[in-house]
């Protein structure tokens, strides 16, 4: 089965800072999914990315996954307090999935201090 | 339009009983997702609905269960309930089985005791 693991677990940083959140599978990612969650609340949909070497942005939010399409990254400039929360990264377990579900990450807990 | 609900927003059960969690899916989406969530861990993929018929399921037991209805709202039951299954619950609708287009409801919060 296919593993996500993403680094750092958690990460403080301060307004007005760049940051970067890795998430590197096990497997092959056919489909790789960011996603953004407030405590004890739903998943907002950040990103999705398919093609090795593809990078999108979204605001101040860049996401990239290499082109071995094992490993992407979320990358966040001048942080604002608006951007805390846990960043959860989603694996589409099959090319052209649904029915499997997504396989997700254990989270980055972000914090952005004053 | 409607975003994804969910009912109740809390709950607290006993272990060995039941329990039912409700979703309304997005409007003009015919397919449910349910994920379970526990503390510090991401979502795990519970089953899917996909016009009134399981499309799918992650490895869980059959105590898990789930229905959904013409108006492709869904239900997720679980019985013989364990102090494991504390979590948060979430559904995500989407159009068609399609995982990229899928919309998170805000979650259900169940504590066994």
């Amino acid at each position: 089965s296919q593993e996500l693991e993403q680094s750092p677990q958690s990460l403080i940083v301060q307004e007005g800072k760049n940051l970067t959140i890795n998430c590197t599978s096990s497997k092959t990612l056919y489909g790789l999914y960011w996603y953004k969650q407030k405590y004890g609340e739903g998943l907002i949909f950040l990103m999705m990315l398919q093609k090795g070497g593809e990078e999108k942005s979204h605001e101040k939010i860049t996401a990239k996954l290499d082109e071995k399409k094992q490993q992407s990254s979320l990358h966040i400039t001048a942080s604002q307090p608006s951007h805390a929360g846990i960043y959860l990264c989603g694996a589409d377990p099959y090319s052209g999935g649904g029915a499997d579900g997504l396989t997700f990450g254990k989270g980055t807990h972000l914090i952005i201090q004053p | 339009e409607t975003g994804v609900t969910q009912s109740p927003t809390h709950l607290i059960k006993t272990r060995g009983q039941q329990v039912t969690l409700r979703c309304s899916s997005q409007s003009g989406h015919n397919t449910v997702s349910w994920y379970q969530q526990a503390l510090g861990q991401g979502p795990q993929f519970i089953f899917q609905y996909y016009r009134e018929e399981e499309n799918g399921r992650g490895n869980f037991p059959p105590r898990f269960s789930g229905l959904q209805f013409p108006n492709y709202s869904s239900e997720l039951n679980v019985n013989a309930l364990e102090l494991d299954d504390s979590a948060l619950y979430l559904c995500a609708s989407s159009f068609e089985p399609m995982v990229a287009e899928q919309y998170f409801g805000p979650g259900t919060r169940l504590t066994v005791t």
